[in-house]
């Protein structure tokens, strides 16, 4: 089966950094995802990760240890318009996405 | 290109009665996954069709299906409706090449009482 954990909220200050945890465990693995999701919104997604390491994106970096069945999204120089709910999900075969039940970030000034 | 557009957005069911959604994914895209998002469950899969044939199913009960047309345009549909199957749906596309390059649509909102 798969099981996929997160926090269930955050509080950060804007202009500060923030890392978002995500441990899984799954039966299959073919790639980790991180999406956003803003209040009554679609998911948009942000990132993906199939080997170990860390990928870049702007603002945005997302981390994957395939072996600790663990990844992070890290996200800088935080804005208010990132108070959203951040989704892993991860892809155990075929390309089915089970997705954690998010972490609700909350930036503050 | 046009985004992926779900029909209706809002939706109000009484419990026994039963629902059709639907999902135009983005033009050229052959793949419709199904989403149920709930605030205790989170996002959970629900099927996906790929050039008309479902490709894979999560783990639901039978009173949800859905099926796909030759344009790709897709409809899920739950009979019996329950009050738990109040949820968020949504659906995403994929032009079937990448499985990260998947776009959601901004959901159907169904509300059983």
């Amino acid at each position: 089966g798969q099981n996929i954990d997160q926090p269930t909220e955050m509080t950060a200050t804007e202009g500060a950094i923030v890392q978002i945890n995500c441990t899984y465990q799954t039966s299959g693995f073919n790639g980790l995802f991180w999406y956003q999701q803003h209040a009554g919104e679609a998911p948009t997604f942000l990132s993906y990760n199939v080997l170990d390491g860390l990928e870049e994106k702007g603002r945005f970096s997302s981390f994957l240890s395939r072996s600790k069945g663990y990844s992070y999204l890290l996200l800088k120089e935080l804005q208010m318009k990132d108070s959203a709910s951040y989704l892993c999900a991860v892809s155990g075969g075929g390309n089915k996405l089970t997705f954690g039940t998010g972490t609700q970030l909350k930036v503050e000034l | 290109k046009a985004g992926v557009t779900q029909t209706p957005r809002y939706l109000i069911k009484t419990r026994g009665q039963q629902v059709t959604l639907s999902c135009s994914p983005i033009s050229g895209h052959r793949s419709v996954s199904w989403y149920q998002q709930t605030p205790g469950q989170g996002l959970q899969f629900l099927f996906e069709y790929f050039s008309e044939t479902q490709r894979n199913k999560g783990n639901f009960p039978g009173r949800f299906s859905g099926r796909q047309f030759s344009n790709s345009r897709s409809e899920m549909n739950v009979s019996t409706l329950e009050l738990g199957d109040s949820a968020l749906y949504l659906c995403a596309s994929r032009s079937g090449q990448r499985i990260y390059e998947q776009y959601f649509g901004p959901g159907t909102r169904l509300t059983v009482t």
